[in-house]
């Protein structure tokens, strides 16, 4: 049950496009499409934004995607907004009814 | 409106006990299943324990495996978590949340604080 790896932090101008990665293993993140993005304000609730690899809860602005690529998921924001700054974890179910979740990673809006 | 109340955090010794509740309405309590999750001060989010929607299966993270509990009543739709033999390491603040499967944890509680000081 290790932590999936992400970047600690990344950045970027708004209007730009910024991707976060999230690297599992086969029995993770390589195993099942059912990898998920969590955004976290300070001092806030966690809030879904991708779950199934690629698909957004209504609600979520579609400037929000993800991806997976064999062991490695991504999630990239499109149109940066101020707003966006926060903190995102990626989750990946790990079989036999496990999930782990990935360290988090900082975005900041320059 | 789907909500997850928390109760039952506070402060406890090593080796001490304490119950979590996480009490669920605004949607069928009884089709979902129920994770807890913990976030240390400043830390990540870590996965702790998940139970089925009928409460029949249970699993759990290693690092609370025989000392945590995770149980459901589905009449009164509320979630619970046993912790037994509290470490310090097990500080944290704890959520519930739920998912349709093994996908998406899509509504969570608003975390409730566990200390474990000696």
């Amino acid at each position: 049950q290790s932590a999936l790896t992400q970047p600690r932090s990344v950045s970027g101008s708004p209007g730009q496009s910024v991707t976060i990665s999230c690297t599992g293993t086969s029995s993770d993140v390589g195993g099942y499409n059912y990898v998920s993005w969590y955004q976290q304000h300070p001092g806030k609730v966690p809030k879904l934004i991708i779950y199934d690899v690629s698909k957004r809860p209504s609600g979520v602005p579609d400037r929000f995607s993800g991806s997976k690529s064999g062991n490695t998921a991504s999630l990239t924001i499109s149109g940066l907004q101020a707003e966006d700054e926060a903190d995102y974890y990626c989750c990946s179910y790990a079989g036999s009814y496990t999930w782990v979740f990935g360290g988090g990673t900082k975005l900041t809006v320059l | 409106e789907v909500q997850l109340v928390e109760s039952g955090g506070g402060l406890v010794q090593p080796g001490g006990s304490l119950r979590l509740s996480c009490a669920a309405s605004g949607f069928t309590f009884s089709s979902y299943w129920m994770h807890w999750v913990r976030q240390a001060p400043g830390k990540g989010l870590v996965w702790v324990s998940r139970i089925n929607s009928d409460g029949s299966s249970t699993t759990y993270a290693d690092s609370v495996k025989g000392r945590f509990t995770i149980s459901r009543d589905n009449a009164k739709n509320t979630l619970y978590l046993q912790m037994d033999s509290l470490r310090a390491e097990d500080t944290a603040v704890y959520y519930c949340a739920s998912s349709p499967n093994r996908g998406g944890l899509d509504y969570w509680g608003q975390g409730n604080l566990v200390t474990v000081f000696s």
